[in-house]
């Protein structure tokens, strides 16, 4: 157990919906970040935060966005689905933004129909 | 962004054995951190073993080991006395500053390698 929660741990809806994932950093971890695997992309970086600010983007869709909370939790929100979306999103955290070992969630699987 | 390859889609080791994974890697930049990440069965990405760039020394960690060589751009896997517990899909990552940001970072993967411990 990596001490990253992620709920939930599936995820079933349709295409055009919007879902919400949710992910709690380990305790004193700082940083979030979060990535997608899919079977054709494999596991890419969508994007990082740092103590409640974004820090790093890679390749998040216009229709993804995502925040952290004062208390450190962070939300991925994927908007207007594609049958296309449907991968396993992986949250991450770590003590500092830079150099550092990234402890990973169990992942959410998201299934669109 | 930096590029990293890993070029054994599968492999295949018998109990006991010792097997090596391979990984290259592309950067410009000196510093930075090289990592190996396990996915079993059960999808958790686990953390393996770590490599700081500027340190010569091999990282080990119990029956893992790597064989980094800067020069090359090139950083295997050893996994020695192999278990059937060592089966998942193993990856090799990069540590790179992120080119949206002049302050984060992000951990950029390669497809990796599906590893299959028999008896």
């Amino acid at each position: 157990d990596s001490g990253v929660t992620q709920t939930p741990k599936h995820l079933i809806t349709a295409t055009g919906q919007r879902v919400t994932l949710r992910c709690s950093p380990r305790s004193g971890d700082l940083s979030v970040y979060w990535y997608q695997q899919s079977l054709d992309q494999g596991l890419q970086f969508l994007i990082q935060y740092y103590n409640g600010e974004e820090r790093a983007k890679g390749n998040i869709l216009e229709r993804f966005s995502a925040q952290q909370f004062p208390d450190l939790h962070s939300e991925l929100n994927l908007s207007s689905l594609e049958l296309g979306d449907s991968a396993l999103y992986f949250c991450a955290s770590s003590v500092t933004p830079t150099y550092n070992e990234q402890f990973f969630g169990p992942g959410t699987r998201l299934t669109v129909l | 962004a930096q590029t990293v390859t890993q070029s054994q889609p599968e492999m295949s080791v018998q109990e006991a054995e010792t097997v090596t994974l391979s990984c290259t890697y592309d950067t410009s930049e000196n510093n930075y951190y090289l990592f190996w990440y396990k996915q079993p069965p059960s999808r958790q990405m686990i953390l393996v073993i770590r490599q700081e760039a500027y340190k010569q020394q091999n990282a080990t960690e119990n029956r893992f080991s790597v064989n980094f060589q800067k020069a090359a751009k090139s950083f295997s896997l050893k996994i020695s006395d192999s278990q059937l517990g060592d089966t998942a899909m193993y990856f090799c990552a990069f540590m790179e500053r992120n080119s949206n940001s002049n302050s984060g970072y992000a951990l950029n993967f390669g497809k990796g390698t599906s590893l299959l411990v028999t008896p």
